[in-house]
């Protein structure tokens, strides 16, 4: 069945490093792909999304590439601040249903 | 612009004891969905609705019941709640989906319920 793989947290990083959280899918037909973020005591909000293959989604220096080659939507942020402290979960939209990973906890630290 | 408005925010039952989580959006969607949230094991589909008038069961649908009388409610009960009900609760929305993928589900700030 459809399913999201997401990278292991808990991922603590310096401000302004690199950061990469791990996604992979299985999926039959086409499905829509989506990065969503939780800041503490709230609900998921939506990071960035891609609908088809190649696409690139970008949002508040954040980026993903829907690659189908490598069933993959990895998450990449060129400098993280410590406002990017959260959980992010990967996700797959397709017929009826979402699919969520188990989410990938981030700390910046100054 | 009030989006997914889930009430209550916090909530402690005792075992045994029903009640009802509200929802309701106020974006015309189609699609409605119910997430229990658990330390380590990300969200799982409770139950799912298509429309009013039609629900589904999700991955972990026992202890719960839904309806959808309209296209903007979509209330979850609890029949008699058990300790493993303990959970974060949120609700989500979207539009119908397209060309098979579905579009971005919009997301309520969740009931935390606490059953004793």
């Amino acid at each position: 069945g459809d399913s999201v793989t997401q990278m292991e947290g808990p991922v603590t990083l310096s401000e302004e490093a690199f950061l990469t959280i791990n996604c992979t899918y299985t999926a039959t037909g086409y499905p829509s792909l989506f990065w969503y973020v939780q800041y503490p005591g709230e609900g998921l909000q939506l990071l960035l999304k891609a609908t088809k293959a190649d696409d690139k989604g970008s949002n508040k220096g954040f980026e993903a590439t829907y690659r189908k080659e490598t069933t993959s939507f990895h998450l990449e942020k060129g400098s993280v601040q410590v406002s990017d402290s959260a959980v992010y979960f990967c996700a797959l939209g397709t017929g009826n249903q979402f699919y969520f990973g188990t989410g990938t906890s981030l700390t910046v630290i100054p | 612009n009030a989006g997914v408005t889930q009430t209550p925010k916090f909530q402690v039952l005792k075992t045994g004891q029903s009640m009802t989580l509200q929802c309701a959006q106020d974006m015309n969607h189609e699609y409605m969905s119910w997430y229990r949230q658990d330390p380590g094991m990300g969200l799982r589909l409770i139950h799912y609705s298509v429309g009013a008038g039609i629900t589904d069961q999700g991955e972990v649908p026992n202890g719960y019941n839904v309806s959808r009388s309209t296209t903007e409610d979509f209330p979850l009960r609890l029949l008699s709640a058990a300790p493993s009900q303990t959970s974060v609760y949120f609700c989500a929305s979207s539009r119908g989906a397209g060309q098979g993928g579905r579009t971005e589900a919009f997301f309520g700030q969740g009931t935390r319920l606490t059953v004793v």
